[in-house]
């Protein structure tokens, strides 16, 4: 079964303290993980795509990598406003397409000024 | 542009009555899909729409729960005689054709069945 587990559940940061948020996954064959940020009240805003071990993609103090077992979002020198919950997702099977993303529970991010 | 509406954005139900929610997609987005989000779970798949094709209802819990896309666009989730395991958060979400990977979400909608 299909399966993603996101930690740690909560991160605390000072601002410019940068860390990594960690997504670890079990798929049977891999067609891609995605990274998503929710805010309180909000739905979640797409933020990568990634297909393949060893890709990168970068947004601001985001950056998203992906290995064959997991995918960490490194946040450099984060700010006040990059607080939220950041999610994780992969297609769920093999023969469903893409339209059915299996979700982490997230990880909780903070940053305090 | 507009994004995807859902209304109500709270809705608190006595147990044992129907509720009906709506999802406004994005204008010319072909795929849309349902997810129910509870506390301390993850975003859990229910129904998804795609053109003119079957939907995909492999997600749906139970057979209180239904869902329908009026032509092409606005679709409403419906969940009879509900539960107060049903509580949750209701997202709805809509992507192109040729990158449903990329799903906007709407705002939600925050059931509570007392």
């Amino acid at each position: 079964e299909d399966q993603v587990t996101q930690s740690p559940e909560a991160l605390r940061l000072q601002e410019g303290e940068s860390s990594s948020l960690n997504c670890s996954y079990t798929v049977s064959g891999l067609r891609g993980l995605f990274w998503y940020r929710q805010d309180p009240g909000k739905g979640p805003e797409f933020l990568f795509t990634l297909y393949s071990a060893g890709e990168e993609k970068e947004k601001e103090r985001l950056k998203a990598t992906l290995t064959k077992k997991e995918s960490f979002l490194h946040i450099t020198a984060p700010k006040p406003e990059d607080s939220a919950t950041y999610l994780c997702a992969v297609p769920a099977g093999m023969n469903t397409g893409f339209q059915k993303l299996v979700f982490g529970t997230g990880t909780r991010l903070l940053v305090s000024p | 542009g507009a994004g995807v509406s859902q209304s109500p954005s709270n809705k608190v139900t006595e147990k044992g009555k129907d509720v009906e929610l709506r999802c406004d997609p994005i204008s010319g987005h072909t795929a849309l899909y349902w997810y129910r989000q509870s506390l301390g779970q993850g975003l859990e798949f229910l129904i998804y729409f795609q053109g003119n094709s079957a939907p995909d209802k492999s997600g749906l819990p139970s057979d209180r729960f239904s869902a329908e896309r009026t032509g092409g666009s606005v679709s409403t989730l419906t969940i009879q005689r509900t539960q107060q395991e049903d509580s949750a958060v209701y997202l709805c979400a809509s992507s192109p054709m040729g990158s449903s990977y990329e799903q906007y979400f709407g705002p939600g909608t925050r059931l509570t069945v007392t």
